[in-house]
Formats: structure tokens, C-alpha cells, sequence
């Protein structure tokens, strides 16, 4: 299995355009999330999915959009870039939700430059 | 709001030696479950131990063990026999049952690095 594949692995944006981080897994998860890591502040959850056709918002969606039109894919979408977007991207998923040894499955990341 | 806070940006340790990451954490919960997760180089991120809080025992894995404080909301981390390899960030997390396990709160992280 390849588990949680994200693409691209590295991206640079100029200010104000748009592109759409790519995220899939093979595992029949029906749990998604994203994450963005910026130095000091750890991970933070951006948006979030419990199934296809479902999603919420985590701790920092602003700038962001998501939709889960299938259970296998959960893309992220920046649809006007700003350098404050310059972070490094984790896509993650779990086959459940609720047990103490649920586990969340990482992507590899995608580290995007804003200028 | 729950939080979770990891008062050391950076720690090192001579190899074979033992280190202790210190987590703290804000919750008005009863019920919820601790994490540290491990993230070298390759920014892969790998679970290192998880905690109940309602289990009393603290866990351990291999030369991975935690110091849980329930009444102090501290989760603290201790690598034995520390080795090159164990070199990375290190970050604590936690969630409740009913937030899900795609819905992690993270502390901001510890860089360990090991001096041979």
C-alpha cells in the first residue's frame, strides 16, 4: 500500500495566485484532515473530513478550501496565495474516529513557498 | 480551548545518555488521550507512544517512556540510552474522544539533537 501520497513535494507561488495541493490514500479511510507546520507553532489543523461529501473547518482555515468528492481524495485549494501561506503542508487520514488506538496516518508533506 | 505547550525549543543530549521532553497540556476534560510523535528529517511524522488518561500506568515503548502528571497536565517524554538516530522534533499532542483522531491539537515542538 502507499498509504497517504501528497503532491507536489516542493512548490514556489508568486503572491495572489492559486493552485490546489493534491492528497490521496489508498487505505479506505473515511477520516482526512490537513495540516499546516510552521516553525514555533507546531501543527495546526486547517480543514478536516469525516467522509465523501463532508467537511469542516479546523483551527485555521482562512485562505483556504477543501472538498472530498471521493474517499480517496481530500485536495487542499489556495485560491489567491499570500507569503503568510508559506508552510509546510500534511495531509493525514484515519479509518476511524473515536478509539484511543485509532491512528492517524501521515502524508510526506509539501513545503510551499509563497514570495 | 485546549492547548498544548512545549516550553523547550531545543534540547541535546551525549549519546547513550537519557533526556526528558516536557509537555504540558490545558483541558477541562476528563477523558483524553496524549501523543508524542516523532518527525526526523525526512518530515516524516512517526508515533512514538500514546497515553490514556484514565489508565494510571504511565506507557512505555522500548527506550520510550512518559511521565503522566494527570492533576499537574503534564505528559513529559524520557528517550533512554539516547541514540544518533533519535535525533528530530519532537512534538506532543492530544485529543479527545469526541474531537476523533483526525483532529489533533500539537504542542510547538522540540528539536532534540544527540552528540555522539
Amino acid at each position: 500500500n502507499a498509504g497517504v501520497t501528497q503532491t507536489p513535494k516542493f512548490q514556489v507561488l508568486k503572491t495572489g495566485q492559486s493552485m490546489t495541493l493534491q492528497c490521496a490514500q489508498d487505505m479506505n479511510h473515511e477520516y482526512m484532515s490537513w495540516y499546516r507546520q510552521d516553525p514555533g507553532m507546531g501543527l495546526r489543523l486547517i480543514h478536516y473530513s469525516v467522509g465523501a461529501g463532508i467537511t469542516d473547518q479546523g483551527e485555521v482555515p482562512n485562505g483556504y478550501n477543501v472538498s472530498r468528492s471521493t474517499t480517496e481524495d481530500f485536495p487542499l485549494r489556495l485560491l489567491s496565495a499570500a507569503p503568510s501561506q508559506t508552510s509546510v503542508y500534511f495531509c493525514a487520514s484515519s479509518y476511524s474516529s473515536r478509539g484511543p488506538n485509532e491512528k492517524l496516518f501521515f502524508g510526506s508533506g509539501t513545503q510551499l513557498s509563497v514570495l | 480551548a485546549q492547548t498544548v505547550t512545549q516550553s523547550q525549543p531545543e534540547m541535546s543530549v551525549q549519546e547513550a545518555e537519557t533526556v526528558t521532553l516536557s509537555c504540558t497540556y490545558d483541558t477541562s476534560e476528563s477523558d483524553y488521550y496524549l501523543f508524542w510523535y516523532k518527525q526526523p528529517p525526512s518530515r516524516q511524522m512517526i508515533l512514538v507512544i500514546r497515553q490514556e488518561a484514565y489508565k494510571q500506568q504511565n506507557a512505555t515503548e522500548n527506550r520510550f517512556s512518559v511521565n503522566f502528571q494527570k492533576a499537574a497536565k503534564s505528559f513529559s517524554l524520557k528517550i533512554s540510552d539516547s541514540q544518533l538516530g533519535d535525533a528530530a522534533m519532537y512534538f506532543c499532542a492530544y485529543r479527545t474522544p469526541s474531537r476523533g483522531a483526525q483532529k489533533l491539537v500539537f504542542g510547538q515542538g522540540t528539536r532534540l539533537t544527540i552528540n555522539p
